[in-house]
């Protein structure tokens, strides 16, 4: 069935360190998304990337969408305490109005 | 936030013993979504709903079961609890479905014991 990877599944980073979490679909997307959540909470829409090569920003956050639709990358720059949590991405299942998502990249930070 | 609740937020049952679990929205938004979350499993979706009494199967629907008379209320239930059904549940909506935002509610934690 259709699967969406993410790696890797943990990482430890001291503060002040960049971050970088990646994901590959076994199908085309028509877009990916991700989330975060932090612990404890609940997975939290961050962005939604729908072109081919599409690169958004949002302050130290950076966002790729590959060029053949089937990967993204998160790459957080400067990493701050507040960046804790997991982050996950996410893909429309092919006929079905349902997302699949990453497994998810749990993120820790020795301040 | 969206507008959405789930209750009860913290729930410990028995083996063999029902359990009812309720997302409600006040967004009236058509796709509603049931989630677990384990370690090491991310999110894997259980059920959902495209519209009243209008359900399907996620990868993950074993010993579940929903229902959705109203736009706004989304029911999980598992029929007979088991150990393995210990878990945190997530219930999401969507207006579009999978092409837009899914908004989570704060969770269900279920311990069967």
């Amino acid at each position: 069935g259709q699967q969406v990877m993410q790696i890797p599944q943990y990482q430890h980073v001291q503060e002040g360190e960049d971050f970088t979490t990646y994901c590959n679909s076994s199908t085309t997307l028509s877009n990916i998304q991700w989330y975060k959540q932090r612990p404890g909470g609940h997975p939290v829409f961050l962005i939604q990337l729908v072109k081919s090569g599409e690169v958004k920003k949002q302050k130290r956050l950076t966002f790729q969408f590959g060029e053949a639709k089937k990967n993204s990358s998160l790459h957080i720059t400067a990493t701050q305490t507040t960046d804790v949590g997991t982050y996950f991405c996410a893909g429309p299942h092919q006929g079905a109005q349902k997302l699949v998502f990453g497994q998810g990249t749990r993120l820790t930070i020795n301040p | 936030d969206a507008g959405i609740t789930q209750s009860p937020r913290h729930k410990v049952t028995e083996t063999g013993t029902p359990v009812t679990l309720r997302c409600h929205q006040t967004e009236n938004h058509r796709y509603m979504y049931w989630y677990r979350q384990d370690p090491g499993h991310g999110l894997r979706l259980i059920h959902y709903s495209y519209g009243v009494k209008d359900t399907d199967k996620g990868e993950v629907s074993d010993g579940y079961s929903v229902s959705r008379s109203k736009t706004e209320d989304f029911l999980l239930t598992l029929e007979s609890a088991t150990s393995s059904q210990t878990s945190v549940y997530f219930c999401a909506i969507s207006d579009v479905g999978a092409e837009e935002t899914q908004y989570f509610g704060p969770g269900t934690r279920l311990l069967v014991l």
